[in-house]
């Protein structure tokens, strides 16, 4: 098993760009997430899903699309970048429909200029 | 919505001694509490959680205590070795009695500095 696999690991965006960051798990969890961390502000959930079809705000969700096709994967979209969106990025998924004991993805480091 | 608070922000202790982390909630609702350890670059991974249901829960040098009427929480380790050197972050969840949860609520992390 592989886990969560987040790609790009690192990327750099000009403002006003978009682009999507991937996320992929293949231990057949029902629940996804998408987590930002910024320095001192601890890790806050941007998007979620409690299964394919199903996609729910987190408490940052502003810039951010998400949609969930199939189990297995559950990308991020940026619209348009913006500096604030500055960050890393963790994916993290559950089994079952809950965000009980998380696994995390390795993160995406992303900077808009 | 939930609030995590976690103290200290930084802490540091000589290798063989113990470290205490605190955090506390704010809703009442909330029934599941884990803690992750993230080292420096890495994911953030589960080290323990505890229920509602249990007042204190242990795996091997980690241990985590629960005060529900004072909704505040706490990660124990003993023993520290340089290797539990990291940041740490509790978190505060409702998980509902069939599937479900409300969203995972993170405090904004300790860093633990054990000096050899």
């Amino acid at each position: 098993n592989a886990g969560v696999t987040q790609t790009p690991k690192f990327q750099v965006l000009k403002t006003g760009q978009s682009m999507t960051l991937q996320c992929a798990q293949d231990m057949n969890h029902e629940y996804m997430s998408w987590y930002r961390q910024d320095p001192g502000m601890g890790l806050r959930l941007i998007h979620y899903s409690v299964g394919a079809g199903i996609t729910d705000q987190g408490e940052v969700p502003n810039g951010y699309n998400v949609s969930r096709s199939t189990t297995e994967d559950f990308p991020l979209r940026l619209l348009s970048a913006a500096p604030s969106q500055t960050s890393v990025y963790f994916c993290a998924s559950s089994l079952g429909r809950t965000n009980e004991k998380l696994f995390f993805g390795s993160g995406t480091q992303l900077s808009v200029l | 919505g939930e609030n995590v608070e976690q103290h200290p922000s930084t802490l540091s202790v000589q290798e063989g001694d113990s470290a205490v982390i605190k955090c506390t909630y704010s809703d009442s609702a909330s029934n599941y509490f884990p803690w992750y350890k993230q080292e420096l670059g890495k994911r953030p991974q589960l080290i323990i959680d505890i229920r509602s249901n249990v007042g204190e829960k242990k795996d091997q040098r980690i241990a985590v205590t629960l005060n529900k009427t004072a909704k505040h929480f706490s990660l124990h380790i003993t023993e520290t070795q340089p290797e539990d050197s990291a940041v740490y972050f509790c978190a505060a969840s409702l998980l509902y009695s069939g599937a479900g949860s409300y969203q995972l609520t993170f405090g904004k992390g300790t860093k633990l500095s054990v000096i050899p």
